[in-house]
């Protein structure tokens, strides 16, 4: 089946840093959604990308579909410690109604 | 914020007793979604509803059933619980499978369940 690649598995930055991570995958996707999960809550969607190529932001987060349809990536700018928690690719399944496949996440921690 | 409810949000219980856990939402999406979530596996998908009586199995169905009576409501059936259910169970709704911006999940706040 599907499967979405993370990286990386955690990150432990500063305050104020610039987080990168990505998502790829050995099958093209023709949506990707980036979800973060605070502790004790369930995923937020944060950004939406539909074409390859888009680059689309929110407030200092930046998404990027990738030209070959099989990767994404995230951008944080300037990491603040509300950005702490688990960041989740995911792309759409078989196209039917069984939902999104998510990636196994990115654990973001920021030390003071 | 998305109208979904979970409840309940913990709950602890002895191998080989039923659990149910519910969803309900105030959205009117067709689309439900159960996933549990653990370590070293993300979330994966248990069931899901395509309308009301219409669900299908997710990757990891097995020991899981659900019923869909009204658009509001999905419920999650663990008949026998199994320490290897123990996990955190989200349920997610979506308006459409369309093609575009309806393809998205909103999730609910999760529910923890601990069977001993």
């Amino acid at each position: 089946g599907q499967q979405l690649n993370q990286s990386p598995q955690s990150m432990f930055i500063q305050e104020g840093e610039d987080v990168s991570m990505n998502c790829t995958s050995s099958s093209i996707f023709n949506t990707w959604l980036w979800y973060k999960q605070d502790p004790g809550e369930g995923p937020v969607l944060l950004i939406a990308l539909y074409k390859a190529g888009e680059l689309t932001s929110n407030g200092r987060l930046t998404a990027q579909f990738g030209i070959t349809r099989k990767d994404s990536f995230l951008n944080i700018s300037a990491s603040i410690p509300s950005d702490v928690g688990i960041y989740f690719c995911a792309g759409p399944k078989s196209g039917g109604a069984d939902g999104l496949t998510f990636g196994k996440g990115t654990h973001l921690i920021i030390q003071p | 914020d998305a109208g979904i409810t979970q409840s309940p949000r913990h709950k602890v219980t002895e191998t080989g007793t039923p659990v149910t856990l519910r969803c309900h939402q105030t959205e009117n999406h067709r689309y439900m979604y159960w996933y549990r979530q653990d370590p070293g596996h993300g979330l994966r998908l248990i069931h899901y509803s395509y309308g009301v009586k219409d669900t299908d199995k997710g990757e990891v169905s097995d020991g899981y059933s659900v019923s869909r009576s009204k658009t509001e409501d999905f419920l999650l059936t663990l008949e026998s619980a199994t320490s290897s259910q123990t996990s955190v169970y989200f349920c997610a709704i979506s308006e459409s499978i369309d093609r575009g911006e309806n393809e998205k999940l909103f999730f609910g706040s999760g529910t923890q369940l601990s069977v001993l």
